[in-house]
């Protein structure tokens, strides 16, 4: 059974800082994997999906990568602003069933 | 892009009453959709796949004459939560596919129960 680990769990860091967070899954054959955005209260953005052919996908500041073999991917977010303050998420999907299994997420502070 | 809206947003309810939340695809057809619940500084967990026409798939540990699925067309599933109770109160969100294997999710439905 795919299971999802993020870590840290927790992270603050000051403004401007460029940062990684990680997810691992146990089994490699996983399908998709996308990383969410969760505001507090709030439902889920889609922030970037790396398909299974795919290594890394990047959109602005933001650039995920996927690495099947060891289990691993991360989030890469470049100069970190207070607006990126949120908990993030890292769900991978086992097969082409669109069903998806959710890491325990990352809460990220950034400080001005 | 394609939207998921959910009703109503927030609810409270007094234990033993049941409550339906309603999850639609506003712009794009969905055969599949999916519901999570979210408990306070937790992941989502996956509940129950809803296939439009047929009855829903739910995960284990999760009691299906308690959250009770209807997937009657291809943009609206319905959740409802049988003979509510404090336990139950948690964030619930659900989510549609849409293309390029990409799920939409709705903003959630936090409940209450009393």
């Amino acid at each position: 059974k795919q299971e999802v680990t993020q870590i840290p769990a927790a992270l603050s860091v000051p403004e401007g800082e460029n940062l990684v967070l990680n997810c691992s899954f146990t089994d490699s054959a996983i399908y998709n994997l996308q990383w969410f955005r969760q505001d507090p209260g709030k439902g889920l953005t889609s922030l970037l999906l790396i398909q299974s052919s795919q290594r890394e996908q990047t959109s602005g500041r933001l650039n995920a990568s996927l690495d099947k073999s060891s289990g691993r991917s991360t989030l890469y977010i470049a100069a970190s602003q207070p607006g990126d303050s949120a908990t993030y998420l890292c769900a991978g999907e086992e097969d082409s069933s669109y069903k998806l299994i959710f890491g325990s997420g990352t809460r990220l502070l950034v400080r001005p | 892009g394609a939207v998921v809206s959910q009703h109503p947003s927030w609810v409270i309810c007094k234990s033993g009453t049941s409550v339906k939340i309603e999850c639609r695809s506003l712009d794009f057809q969905a055969t599949t959709m999916f519901w999570y619940r979210q408990f306070p500084k937790q992941s989502l967990m996956l509940m129950a796949t809803s296939n439009e026409g047929s009855k829903a798939t739910y995960e284990q540990g999760v009691e299906k004459d308690k959250f009770l699925i209807n997937h009657a067309s291809l943009t609206l599933s319905t959740l409802t939560v049988t003979s509510a109770h404090p336990e139950d109160s948690s964030f619930y969100i659900c989510s549609a596919g849409g293309l390029a294997e990409t799920q939409y999710f709705g903003p959630g439905t936090r409940l209450l129960v009393l």
